[in-house]
């Protein structure tokens, strides 16, 4: 069963505008983790944001928060003040059991355009 | 302080053949995982390794093997290739216990398989 989904197609923003990324999980497990990964055509997979299932805030870093709704089980990315260089594949990621596990499972992700 | 770094960054191999990735973990970490990353899809966890064992694995078939040294460095096997095995393979590494685990990743190495 597919653990995180990722449905949005390609998106387009206007530079400067805010991009929200859509991402959905699927656990039984009360104790799990959820990361944002973005991707350049380069392939790196540069880690940018993280939440932990029992965070009581929401998770910020710079320009990108998340917007963590536990019982949607959603786990959305909001980038703000879009950038040129913030064109890629945006990767949602869970860790399920966060004690003596550290796999990741991802999703299909997000492409993400932006434009001037 | 390096990264993670990944060799070779690209290779092409023939069907039936054996290949070798490497991979040289960020300065301080002792985690070594491996990610099959096909055209159009995310990450697939294939395993990790800790303290030079396999401690988990992915739902990969014995094909794909590997190696942890007493460096942290780590190398993916992938025997008697097929064309499906073409894929990004990525190397993440971490610190067992760490903040978060939290994995950092090499830039990969893509594999063609002819």
């Amino acid at each position: 069963a597919q653990k995180i989904t990722q449905t949005q197609p390609g998106m387009f923003v206007q530079e400067k505008e805010a991009v929200t990324l859509d991402c959905t999980y699927d656990t039984s497990d009360p104790s799990y983790g959820l990361f944002w990964y973005k991707q350049p055509s380069s392939g790196e997979m540069i880690f940018l944001i993280y939440q932990g299932s029992y965070d009581q805030q929401n998770a910020t870093e710079g320009r990108y928060s998340l917007n963590f709704q536990k019982a949607r089980k959603s786990a959305n990315l909001v980038i703000s003040a879009s950038q040129l260089g913030d064109s890629a594949m945006y990767f949602c990621a869970m860790r399920e059991n966060l004690y003596g596990n550290n796999r990741l499972a991802f999703g299909k992700g997000n492409q993400v355009v932006v434009i001037p | 302080d390096a990264g993670v770094t990944q060799s070779p960054t690209h290779l092409i191999k023939t069907r039936g053949q054996q290949v070798t990735l490497r991979c040289s973990p960020k300065s301080g970490h002792d985690t070594v995982s491996w990610y099959q990353q096909a055209l159009g899809q995310g990450p697939q966890f294939i395993f990790q390794y800790y303290e030079e064992e396999e401690r988990q694995r992915g739902n990969f078939p014995d094909r794909f093997s590997g190696h942890q040294f007493p460096n942290y460095s780590s190398e993916l096997n992938v025997n008697a290739l097929l064309l499906g095995d073409s894929a990004l393979y990525l190397c993440a590494s971490s610190l067992d216990g760490g903040r978060r685990d939290e994995q950092f990743f090499g830039p990969g190495t893509r594999l063609t398989v002819l």
